[in-house]
C-alpha cells in the first residue's frame, strides 16, 4: 500500500547533539512537507520541496535543515541551534503537476522528538 | 498573512447528537480547506477536502462546507460515536506549497 512513512515514532536527544528525522512516501509525489505540532496548536510549516533537489523554508525553519536528494525521501536534522526542539513532528506530501495545490495533503504518522 | 481560527477548541457532547465545528480563515484567496482528524500522538488522517470553487462535500456522517467570500467553512457531524473523539484541524493552502492550520478544535463524544 502507498503511504508516507516516519521513523523512528519517538527520539530522545541530548541537549547540543543533531538529530535526522527520517520521512519517506512510495506514491510518487513531487511535493514533501515537514511541519512541527506543539500541545494544543496547529501545524507550523518547517520546511517545503516541490521537487527533487529544491527545497524551500517555511514559517518556522531556523535551526532546522533539509535535503532532497532523492524523490521518495525528505529528511529532517534538527540542529543543536534549534532553542525549543521538543515537539511532534510531521511529514506530509502532495501530488505534482500544475494542480498540485488543489490536491490532499497525506500525513504520515509522527515523530515525537524529546530533548533531555 | 492568512491566520485560520477554529471555534470552540474543545467540545463534550453526548452521543447522538449533531454538531458543528467551526473554521475562519483572514484571506479569502484559498486553492482548496481541508478537514483532518488527529488522534493523540498520531498523524493526521484528512476527512474531506473542498476545492476553493465548491460549496460543500460529504463523506459518510460528515459534511464540510465552505463560504469563501466571508471566510468560513463548517464541519458538521451527524449523530455523533464515541470513535468521532479527536482533534479536529482545518488547513487552507492558499499559495503553492504551503498550508495554514488551525489551532485544532477537541471533541469528546460521551456514551
Amino acid at each position: 500500500d502507498g503511504g508516507i512513512t516516519q521513523s523512528p515514532k519517538y527520539l530522545f536527544r541530548k541537549e547540543g547533539q543533531n538529530v535526522t528525522l527520517s520521512c519517506e512516501q512510495n506514491l510518487n509525489h513531487d511535493a514533501m512537507y515537514w511541519y512541527r505540532q506543539d500541545p494544543g496548536q496547529g501545524l507550523r510549516l518547517i520546511y517545503y520541496s516541490q521537487i527533487v533537489n529544491d527545497f524551500q523554508k517555511g514559517d518556522i525553519a531556523e535551526g532546522y535543515s533539509v535535503s532532497r536528494e532523492k524523490k521518495e525521501s525528505f529528511p529532517l536534522t534538527v540542529t543543536s541551534a534549534q532553542k525549543n526542539p521538543t515537539a511532534f513532528y510531521l511529514c506530509a506530501s502532495t501530488p505534482k503537476g500544475a494542480l498540485w495545490k488543489n490536491t490532499e495533503a497525506f500525513f504520515g504518522q509522527g515523530t515525537r522528538l524529546t530533548v533531555v | 498573512k492568512q491566520e485560520v481560527t477554529q471555534i470552540p477548541a474543545a467540545l463534550s457532547v453526548p452521543e447522538g447528537e449533531n454538531l458543528v465545528l467551526n473554521c475562519s480563515f483572514t484571506d479569502s484567496a484559498i486553492y482548496n480547506l481541508q478537514w483532518f482528524r488527529q488522534d493523540p500522538g498520531k498523524g493526521l488522517t484528512s476527512l474531506l477536502l473542498i476545492q476553493s470553487s465548491q460549496r460543500e462535500q460529504t463523506s459518510g456522517r460528515l459534511n464540510a462546507s465552505l463560504d469563501k467570500s466571508s471566510g468560513r467553512s463548517t464541519l458538521y457531524i451527524a449523530a455523533s460515536q464515541p470513535g468521532d473523539s479527536a482533534t479536529y484541524l482545518c488547513a487552507v493552502r492558499t499559495n503553492a506549497g504551503k498550508s495554514t492550520f488551525g489551532d485544532g478544535t477537541t471533541l469528546t463524544v460521551k456514551p
